[in-house]
């Protein structure tokens, strides 16, 4: 069965700084790998997704993740990030029969 | 496009009684829908698998007999929680799979979720 790790909880990030999440998976095959993001009291968004190719990915908003299958990473990274982009981010990882499994979750603040 | 809505948003409702959340795909349609739940600060835990016309699979450890499933139609699952209590409250949240171009670019476009609050 699969699993996704996000070491991190909650990170501070100051407006125009960039910012980096941190995912780790654990899957036999091929991963498909998804990064979600959940605004207060809402439903989840889609940033991006991997299912094959190259290893950089591009999103919506402004941010990019990147695969590297040495490391079973998937992490997510903005340059400059935005006071909008305070909220929820979730990295999910996805089997064959469509069925997600999410990460913990890691919260972003981002300070004035 | 790939818009999934949920209804109501939020409901409060009397312990013992039975409430239903409708979950619906506005521009596509899905042939399978996910219905998850999340408890606050933590992440979704998959409950349930609804393939239209068929029924539903549940996750390990999930009452199918308290959290029953609907797929009517290819833009319709209904989730009804039969005879609610205060541990049934949270955040429920269902996703529909969209098919962009083969198996292998499914995606999964998720609701804004319905808070339960049971009393």
């Amino acid at each position: 069965a699969q699993s996704v790790t996000q070491p991190d909880i909650h990170i501070t990030v100051s407006e125009g700084a960039s910012l980096e999440l941190r995912c780790n998976y654990s899957y036999g095959a091929t991963p498909y790998l998804f990064w979600y993001v959940q605004s207060p009291g809402q439903g989840l968004q889609l940033l991006l997704k991997y299912f094959s190719g190259d290893t950089l990915v591009q999103g919506i908003k402004g941010f990019e993740a990147e695969f590297k299958r040495s490391q079973s990473s998937f992490n997510l990274r903005k340059p400059s990030v935005h006071w909008s982009d305070a909220a929820e981010y979730f990295c999910a990882v996805g089997a064959g029969d469509y069925k997600l499994s999410f990460g913990a979750g890691t919260t972003v603040t981002v300070r004035a | 496009g790939a818009v999934v809505s949920q209804h109501p948003s939020r409901v409060i409702c009397k312990s013992g009684t039975s409430v239903k959340i409708e979950c619906r795909s506005l521009d596509f349609q899905a042939t399978t829908m996910f219905w998850y739940r999340q408890f606050p600060k933590q992440s979704l835990m998959l409950m349930a698998t609804s393939n239209e016309g068929s029924k539903a699979t549940y996750e390990q450890g999930v009452e199918k007999d308290k959290f029953l499933i609907n797929h009517a139609s290819l833009t319709l699952s209904t989730l009804t929680v039969t005879s609610a209590h205060p541990e049934d409250s949270s955040f429920y949240i269902c996703s529909a799979r969209s098919v962009s171009g083969g198996a292998l670019t499914d995606t999964q476009y998720f609701g804004p979720g319905t808070r339960l609050t049971v009393l």
